[in-house]
């Protein structure tokens, strides 16, 4: 099976711009996560979906959106970039809600 | 809030020497716990999970955890180590309501000196 993929994997956008990311899920894998990880705050949740709904959010800012496709992918999307944007994004699927997460290789993003 | 807090932030030991990672969550009700590492340029992985049942859980590579209800802890062990363990290991939970989110711990990067 392949994995969790996730477009582009670099990405550098200056203040002010947008940016969407995209994340595919593992085959059959219903539920999608996204996660920021940044070297001073580590690994903070951003959202969960599934089955298209928006089931939780993390504490962000309403810059961070996202959402989900009925082929399960989903993007987010972080409009007017700040450079603590900056950070490596990364997309977890699991096959159902309370199951075990697996994780892509992330979107690395460098906001200037 | 969920929080969960991993002792060592850096550790360096030699090959053959055993590993013990600490880690210890707040949450009183039914959680399940995760260890997930990242080796050097590689995605996060998962190590072991603990969802139910026998609190000593086998994971890959030859880690293993132990889950102390009562201790809120969740450790990390490896009985020998090898330099191709050098990596971030990062501790999980999930709980409070229906949800998957996961809180991490803050990392604990492992040096191994061959």
């Amino acid at each position: 099976k392949a994995g969790v993929t996730q477009t582009p994997r670099y990405l550098i956008k200056t203040r002010g711009q947008q940016v969407t990311l995209s994340c595919s899920p593992i085959s059959g894998h219903r539920s999608v996560s996204w996660y920021q990880q940044t070297p001073g705050q580590g690994l903070q949740f951003l959202f969960e979906y599934f089955s298209e709904t928006q089931r939780n959010k993390g504490n962000f800012p309403g810059r961070f959106s996202g959402r989900q496709f009925s082929n399960s992918r989903s993007e987010m999307n972080v409009s007017t970039l700040e450079l603590g944007d900056s950070a490596l994004y990364l997309c977890a699927s699991s096959v159902t809600v309370l199951s075990e997460q697996f994780f892509g290789p992330g979107t690395r993003l460098t906001v200037l | 809030a969920q929080s969960v807090s991993q002792h060592n932030h850096h550790v360096i030991l030699s090959e053959a020497a055993s590993l013990e990672l600490g880690c210890n969550y707040s949450y009183g009700g039914t959680v399940n716990l995760f260890w997930y590492v990242q080796y050097p340029g590689q995605h996060l992985q998962l190590l072991l999970k603990y969802f139910s049942g026998d609190p000593l859980v086998k994971g890959i590579k030859g880690f293993e955890a132990e889950f102390i209800k009562s201790k809120f802890s969740f450790n990390l062990r490896k009985p020998s180590v090898q330099w191709s363990d050098t990596a971030e290991y990062f501790c999980a939970v999930t709980g409070s309501g229906n949800t998957g989110k996961l809180i991490f711990g803050q990392g604990t990067t492992l040096q191994v000196k061959p």
